[in-house]
Order: C-alpha cells, then structure tokens, then sequence
C-alpha cells in the first residue's frame, strides 16, 4: 500500500531535550516536505527536500533540522525542543507534477 | 511573498444546503491548484487539483471548484452538503515557477454540517 509513515504519532517532552521524528515514502517521490498545523494558521512548511542530499527552508525553519540521505526517508530533527514548537506536525511527499500525500501527523508537546 | 487566503474560518450549514468555500492566491505566474480535506483527527486527503485545461474541476465526493484566473480564486462548492462532510477544507497553492516545490496553504475553514 502507498503510504507514508511518520513516528511516532504522540511525543511529549521536555524543553531541550533532543528528539527526532522519522518520515518514510514507498512511492519512489522526490519530494518531501515537512508542514506544521496550529490553530488558525493553517500548514506552515518548515523544510522541503527536493531529491536526496538537496533540502531548503521553508517558511518556519527555526528550530529545526532535516537531512535526505536516502530517497525514502526524510527526519525531522528538534535539537533543543522548545514549548512554542509544540503542534501537530505532518510529512508529505510527491511527484514533483502531482498532488502532496500526507503521513498521519505528529502530536508534539513540549512542556 | 506569496499567501492563500480563504474567505471563511468557520461555517455552519444544515444538511441538503449549497456550500461555497473562497480561495484566492497572491502569486501572478504558473501555478497548481488544490483542495484537500481532513476530518476530524486525521491527515490531509486530496479533494481536487487543477493543473491546467477546463477551469471547472470535479474531485471526489461530489465536490467541485472552478479556477478564475482573472481574480486569482478557486472556490470550492458542493450542491447539497452531507453530515459526513464535516471537516477542515484547505486550499493549497503550488508554485510552478519555482520548480513546483513549494506548496503553500491557507488558513482552512473549518465546516460542520448540522444533521
């Protein structure tokens, strides 16, 4: 089955205390993206990698880290986790022409 | 800096009545269109896209949305909305110029169907 996996669902943690959430895509897509959902703000893009080895910010990248080093996968590294990251975050990936497939989102909570 | 913007944060319909959710995009050059939807604590499913050719788009679940380039909109609608139909609605914009990567969204409506 098409999908793409993101883990984990849940993660609570501490304020600094480094984390990664993992992305995996079994359609061979170029693209990843990672997106950030709050409130009323709708999905923000934190980076984008557009091939392996090939990653670029998007419009919230403070903070965070990302890394393509294999086509399939593309982590979202918190090197010190702070409460204002705190939201629900999701993967994507796609043909460079076709429409974003989404993983099932990370609840992330920063205390 | 290019943004999407949809019209409506909130909107309550009753079964059976018309839906109409507004969309427009700032970018003046080639892009990609989109509607996706997520019901309640899941992802983002794709409703429709439009890439290019007939400006009325048809996707899944009866909905539809119609590309004005002329007003840089792409409203969404559906005829006779369902309980089921209870979600957020996000319009998305992709940036064809930019090697189509970036893809930015709006805000979402968030829109419940009374029964």
């Amino acid at each position: 089955e098409a999908q793409v996996t993101q883990n984990p669902r849940y993660l609570i943690t501490v304020t600094g205390k480094k984390l990664t959430v993992t992305c995996s895509q079994n359609m061979n897509h170029e693209y990843m993206s990672w997106y950030r959902q709050d409130p009323g703000l709708g999905l923000r893009q934190i980076y984008y990698s557009m091939n392996v080895e090939v990653t670029d910010k998007g419009d919230v990248p403070e903070g965070y880290k990302v890394s393509r080093k294999e086509k399939r996968n593309f982590p979202l590294i918190l090197e010190s986790p702070s409460p204002n990251q705190t939201s629900l975050y999701f993967c994507a990936s796609s043909m460079t022409t076709g429409p974003l497939h989404f993983g099932n989102g990370t609840r992330l909570t920063v205390t | 800096a290019q943004s999407v913007s949809q019209h409506n944060h909130h909107v309550i319909l009753s079964e059976a009545a018309s839906l109409e959710l507004g969309c427009n995009y700032s970018y003046g050059g080639t892009v990609n269109l989109f509607w996706y939807v997520q019901y309640p604590g899941q992802h983002l499913q794709l409703l429709l896209k439009y890439f290019s050719g007939d400006p009325l788009v048809k996707g899944i679940k009866g909905f539809e949305a119609e590309f004005i380039k002329s007003k840089f909109s792409f409203n969404l609608r559906k005829p006779s909305v369902q309980w089921s139909d209870t979600a957020e609605y996000f319009c998305a914009v992709r940036d064809v110029g930019t090697g189509g990567f970036k893809t930015i969204f709006g805000a979402g409506t968030r829109l419940f169907v009374k029964a």
